[in-house]
Parts: C-alpha cells; sequence; structure tokens
C-alpha cells in the first residue's frame, strides 16, 4: 500500500541545535516533495520544494534532501530558535495529480 | 494582498444537520482545494477544481459531501446529514493555474458535531 510517514513523536531540542525531521515513503513515485509549517490553529504554511533530479535544496536556515533510491526526504533547520517550534509537514507530488500529506512531527525548540 | 480566506472559523453543529463551510481563494488562483485534517492526522485531500474543468471529486468520503465553484472563485463544501466523524478542521487551499505551484492555505474551519 501507499503510505507517507513522519516520526509520530514530539522532537524536542536545545536551541542553536540542528532539528532533522524525517519523511518516508513507499509505493509513490513522486515528481517532487515539499515541506510545510504549521501552527496551531492555523493551515500549513510552504516552505520548500524539491525536484526528483535535485538532491538538496536550502533556504536561508533550512535544508531539505531528497533520496529517491531511498525513498526519503530530511528537513534540517540549523541554529534552531524557540520561534522554529511548530509542526512540519511533508507532502508529495503523486503522480495521480494530488499532494499527499504526512500526518507531521511537532517540533519544539527550548530556549 | 489578502490570502485565502474561509468561513465561518468555527462551527457547532447537531448530528443530522447540513453545514456549509466557505472559501474565498486568492484572487487569480485558478486551483482550488479542499482537505480534511483530523486531530493528530495529516492532511486527507477531499476535491479539486481548475478553472472551468470538471472537478476532481475523487477525495469525497461520501455522497453526504458535495462542493462547488461558483464564478471561478468562491468555492463552498457542504455536508449533510452531518455525522460525528465529520468533526475535523476543513481546510481550503488555492493556487496559480499550473496546480503543481505552492498552495496557499487558508486558517481552516473547525467543525464539531455534537
Amino acid at each position: 500500500s501507499q503510505k507517507i510517514e513522519q516520526n509520530s513523536e514530539a522532537l524536542n531540542i536545545q536551541e542553536g541545535k540542528t532539528a532533522t525531521l524525517t519523511c518516508n515513503y513507499t509505493n509513490y513515485s513522486p515528481a517532487y516533495l515539499q515541506w510545510y509549517r504549521q501552527d496551531p490553529g492555523r493551515g500549513p504554511v510552504f516552505l520548500l520544494l524539491i525536484r526528483e533530479n535535485e538532491k538538496e535544496k536550502r533556504k536561508e536556515r533550512l535544508k531539505v534532501t531528497f533520496d529517491t533510491t531511498l525513498k526519503q526526504s530530511l528537513f534540517h533547520i540549523t541554529a534552531s530558535q524557540p520561534a522554529d517550534s511548530a509542526t512540519y509537514l511533508c507532502a508529495l507530488w503523486n503522480q495521480g495529480g494530488k499532494l499527499i500529506f504526512g500526518q507531521g512531527t511537532e517540533l519544539s525548540v527550548k530556549p | 494582498g489578502a490570502g485565502v480566506s474561509q468561513s465561518p472559523s468555527n462551527k457547532v453543529t447537531e448530528k443530522g444537520k447540513d453545514v456549509e463551510l466557505r472559501c474565498d481563494p486568492i484572487s487569480g488562483h485558478t486551483a482550488l482545494y479542499w482537505y480534511r485534517q483530523s486531530l493528530g492526522q495529516g492532511l486527507e485531500f477531499l476535491i479539486y477544481f481548475q478553472g472551468n474543468s470538471a472537478p476532481d471529486k475523487s477525495g469525497l468520503p461520501s455522497d453526504r459531501f458535495s462542493a462547488e465553484r461558483t464564478g471561478g472563485s468562491v468555492s463552498t463544501l457542504t455536508i449533510q446529514r452531518t455525522q460525528q466523524e465529520d468533526s475535523a478542521v476543513y481546510l481550503c487551499a488555492s493556487s496559480r493555474a499550473n496546480k503543481q505551484e505552492t498552495q496557499y492555505f487558508g486558517p481552516g474551519t473547525r467543525l464539531l458535531v455534537l
């Protein structure tokens, strides 16, 4: 069956450290993968998109990798700040023409 | 400019009643999507509109759910004869013509069916 999975356990890290979130998928061949941030009571906000022929994409303190062999994307936040605390969702664009979301991982950055 | 707006922000209804949820997409965005997010779950695709094309309704969970989009802009999601399992946050998103563009989400409507 097709699945997209993110760590269900919340990630707690200290301010200044690097946060790494994982997104794994099975039985999909996505053209690209996206990461979104969602704050409580809000809709998701787009952060980064990485295409299947790209290995890595960076934006300020954010870095995303995409390994189509492992069927995995890693999302890194360097020099994390308490303001980075939120739920982070990965989503892949399925060849059927839909955006399929993972359940999200909650990140908590402690000062 | 204004982002995607949704109304109402919260809706409490009794089981068996019908509800209508509204979405105003970003001006000029021709693609509009509805998702459902249950507590602790990812977003579940419901329906997709693109311009004047027939909508992709493949994600609607039952025939109690329907949606329309008038004039290529505002969309209404209707749930008839609501059930308790319909309780969730209903999110709307819009994007530019090419549906591979980034989706911009509204704040959602929190629906509670008692």
